[in-house]
C-alpha cells in the first residue's frame, strides 16, 4: 500500500461549489504539506502543518483552507471553487525526527473547475 | 529570498546520449537541494539530495548532480539516457523545511 494517499484522484466540479481533497499517510510523519502544480510554474506551497495543532499559510493560500484532523490526515478545502483553481494538487509529508528536509509525495489529485 | 531557476522547459536527447538538466538556485543560507522526478500520471519521486556532505551526489537510476557553490548551480546528469528516463524533472531548494521548486524540465528521449 502507498505511504501517502490522496482522494479523490480526479475531480470535476463547477464554479462556486465547495470541495474537499483528502490526504492520508501511514509514514508516521508529523509534517504535512499541500502543493498545487501548474504547467510552467512547478509546484507552489498552499498550506503546511508541522503538527496537529500547527497550521501555516504557504505562498498561495488565498481561496483555500485546511484541516489537520489527526497526525495522519490533512485535508484541503476550496470553499467556493473558481476555474483558475484547476490544477494538479499534491500532498506531501516529512519527518523532523529523521530527515526533516526530504518530503514524500502522494500521487496527486487532478481537479477541473468548470 | 530563495529561488530556483531551471534552464530549459523541454530537453530532448537520443537514447544513449548524455542527459544534462540545469538548475541554478538562490539562497541566503547554506542550501539543501533536491531533484525530484515525475513520471506521467504519478507523484514526485526523490532522485537525489544535497545536504553539504559531498559536492557530487549520486541518486537513483544512474543520475547524479554536482553542487557548485561558486556558480550557485546543481545540475543533474546521467551519462547515457534510457527511454524510461522520459519524465518531468524538478529542482528544489529547502528553506526552513519548505521546498521551493523550479518550473520543471520535461525530458524526452527518442530512439
Amino acid at each position: 500500500d502507498a505511504d501517502v494517499t490522496q482522494t479523490p484522484r480526479n475531480r470535476i466540479t463547477k464554479t462556486g461549489k465547495r470541495i474537499m481533497l483528502e490526504c492520508s499517510q501511514t509514514k508516521g510523519h508529523d509534517r504535512m504539506y499541500w502543493y498545487r502544480q501548474d504547467p510552467g510554474l512547478g509546484l507552489r506551497l498552499i498550506y503546511y502543518s508541522f503538527d496537529v495543532k500547527d497550521i501555516n499559510k504557504g505562498e498561495i493560500s488565498d481561496g483555500y483552507s485546511v484541516s489537520r484532523q489527526a497526525q495522519a490526515k490533512f485535508s484541503l478545502s476550496l470553499e467556493s471553487a473558481i476555474p483558475n483553481q484547476t490544477a494538479l494538487y499534491f500532498c506531501a509529508t516529512s519527518d523532523p525526527e529523521w530527515d526533516e528536509e526530504t518530503q514524500y509525495f502522494g500521487p496527486g489529485t487532478r481537479l477541473l473547475v468548470l | 529570498a530563495q529561488s530556483v531557476t531551471q534552464l530549459g522547459s523541454h530537453v530532448s536527447v537520443s537514447e544513449g546520449a548524455l542527459v544534462l538538466l540545469r538548475c541554478n538556485y538562490s539562497s541566503s543560507v547554506p542550501p539543501y537541494l533536491f531533484w525530484y522526478v515525475q513520471y506521467p500520471n504519478q507523484g514526485l519521486q526523490l532522485l537525489l539530495k544535497y545536504t553539504s556532505a559531498a559536492t557530487l551526489v549520486k541518486g537513483i537510476n544512474g543520475f547524479e548532480a554536482e553542487f557548485k557553490k561558486s556558480e550557485t548551480s546543481f545540475h543533474l546528469t546521467k551519462p547515457s539516457a534510457h527511454m524510461s528516463d522520459a519524465a518531468e524533472y524538478f529542482c528544489a531548494v529547502s528553506f526552513y523545511n519548505k521546498l521551493i521548486f523550479g518550473a520543471g524540465t520535461r525530458l524526452a528521449v527518442h530512439p
